[in-house]
């Protein structure tokens, strides 16, 4: 079976501190993808990466990078120099490589940066 | 660049009645997905489509339904609504070739539903 689990509940950082969001993932799967999505209050999901087993790089995207490590089942994400915009509530999530058709998120991280 | 459309927005149903979500795919996507969110929950599967056929099951409750139609587009129908049925309703749509998602899935801006 698949699950994500995402330990934090809720984070509450100041404008322009680092944080980072957690997440930890199950399958028997040997091929499969991580994505992480973004919930603002609108409501929308928004894509913001998808990681395939095999591609243990890092990325990093402007104040965005995500470290994915397959030795301990996690795909962290991290926002440097965190903004009030990036209050939000964010998803981490798995799926089988190719032959799976649907997702499991995890419950999520309600991030709300203080300005 | 064209998103997922899902129609409408927002709606108001009373106990017991029909609902029927709308669900436009990105061009050329040809698989779709509709998910179950409720209030302050993740997102939970409910069903899949790819090229008109049922690809995947999840707890979709037997109340509802859904169809892929040959432009692609979807709808989830609801029947006999419960005050738990409100939530949002997110479709989602990606490219398979040959069954296999071969793109992200991209979600539309979702559907509140209010039952009352």
């Amino acid at each position: 079976a698949q699950k994500v689990t995402q330990a934090q509940t809720e984070i509450s950082v100041v404008e322009k501190e680092d944080v980072t969001l957690d997440c930890v993932y199950e399958t028997r799967d040997t091929t499969y993808y991580l994505f992480w999505y973004k919930q603002p209050p609108s409501g929308e999901l928004v894509f913001l990466i998808r990681r395939n087993s095999f591609d243990e790089q890092n990325e990093i995207s402007g104040r965005y990078s995500w470290n994915f490590q397959k030795s301990t089942s996690s795909f962290n994400f991290t926002i440097t120099a965190s903004q009030v915009v990036d209050s939000a509530v964010y998803f981490c999530a798995l799926s089988e490589a190719d032959y799976g058709q649907n997702f499991v998120f995890g419950p999520g991280t309600r991030l709300s940066v203080l300005p | 660049a064209a998103g997922v459309i899902q129609s409408p927005r927002h709606l108001i149903k009373e106990k017991r009645e029909t609902a029927t979500l709308k669900c436009y795919p990105i061009p050329r996507h040809d698989t779709v997905y509709w998910y179950q969110q409720g209030p302050g929950q993740d997102p939970q599967f409910l069903i899949s489509f790819y090229e008109k056929m049922q690809s995947d099951k999840g707890s979709i409750p037997d109340r509802f339904s859904a169809q892929q139609f040959s432009d692609y587009h979807s709808e989830l129908n609801m029947s006999s609504l419960e005050l738990g049925d409100s939530a949002l309703y997110f479709c989602a749509s990606s490219f398979s070739v040959g069954g296999r998602r071969r793109t992200e899935a991209f979600f539309g801006q979702g559907t509140r539903l209010t039952v009352v």
